[in-house]
């Protein structure tokens, strides 16, 4: 069975500080991934979307940043955080384009908190 | 434009009652519908998906949800509410144009509370 893990669950960070979070999918290939950040418990907001290694599309332009180094690695990176980074960051995958299955599945996600 | 609705922003409902969590969809073709929920501090887990077929689904957990074509309605149903119901639910409707990576357009969120 398909597993994903993110990591680390919680990070308190300094304004201006790095950030690097990370996703991997065990149990399938190929997957289509995607970074969300879901703002005071409420609604998603589409971050990053990735359909193979080294290809990532931007839904919204800001100071972060994903890469795809592995099949089933999804990172997310930021050079200089912002106040207004904190939230809860959650990765997902879907199976890729040609399999009849249409849902996202998420990880436990990561609690960032920018001070 | 694409779009899918969440009217409540809070359901109440008292243990052993039947729930209702309503969304509405807009889409300019057949429309792929999925319901979600998110427990505190959780991922989001996956309940049930319409896709074509029957219009009554079911899900995890004694969920199920009824596809209303005209009404243009997805609304999640459980016959008899837990207290261990209480979480946040999430419609969700693909995006018909986002091609080969199943881009999910999701409603605001409906957070119920089944009371004791």
């Amino acid at each position: 069975s398909q597993t994903i893990h993110q990591w680390p669950a919680t990070l308190v960070q300094p304004v201006g500080s790095p950030l690097s979070l990370e996703c991997t999918v065990e149990g399938t290939s190929n997957p289509n991934l995607y970074w969300y950040r879901q703002a005071a418990g409420r609604g998603l907001q589409l971050l990053f979307y990735s359909v193979g290694i080294g290809q990532i599309s931007s839904e919204v332009p800001q100071n972060l940043s994903a890469s795809r180094p592995q099949d089933r690695q999804f990172i997310l990176s930021s050079k200089k955080l912002l106040l207004s980074d904190s939230g809860f960051y959650l990765c997902a995958w879907s199976v890729p384009k040609g399999l009849v299955s249409y849902e996202q599945y998420f990880g436990p996600g990561t609690r960032l908190t920018v001070t | 434009a694409q779009s899918v609705a969440q009217p409540e922003d809070q359901v109440n409902v008292a243990e052993g009652n039947p729930l209702t969590v309503k969304c509405t969809y807009s889409v300019s073709g057949n429309p792929y519908l999925f319901w979600y929920v998110q427990y505190p501090n959780r991922g989001l887990q996956f309940l049930l998906k319409y896709i074509t077929g029957d219009n009554l689904v079911k899900g995890s957990y004694g969920f199920e949800a009824e596809f209303n074509k005209s009404q243009t309605s997805f609304h999640l149903k459980k016959p008899s509410a837990l207290v261990s119901d209480s979480a946040l639910y999430f419609c969700a409707v693909r995006d018909l144009f986002s091609g080969g990576y199943n881009k999910l357009i999701f409603g605001a969120g409906t957070r119920l509370a089944v009371h004791p």
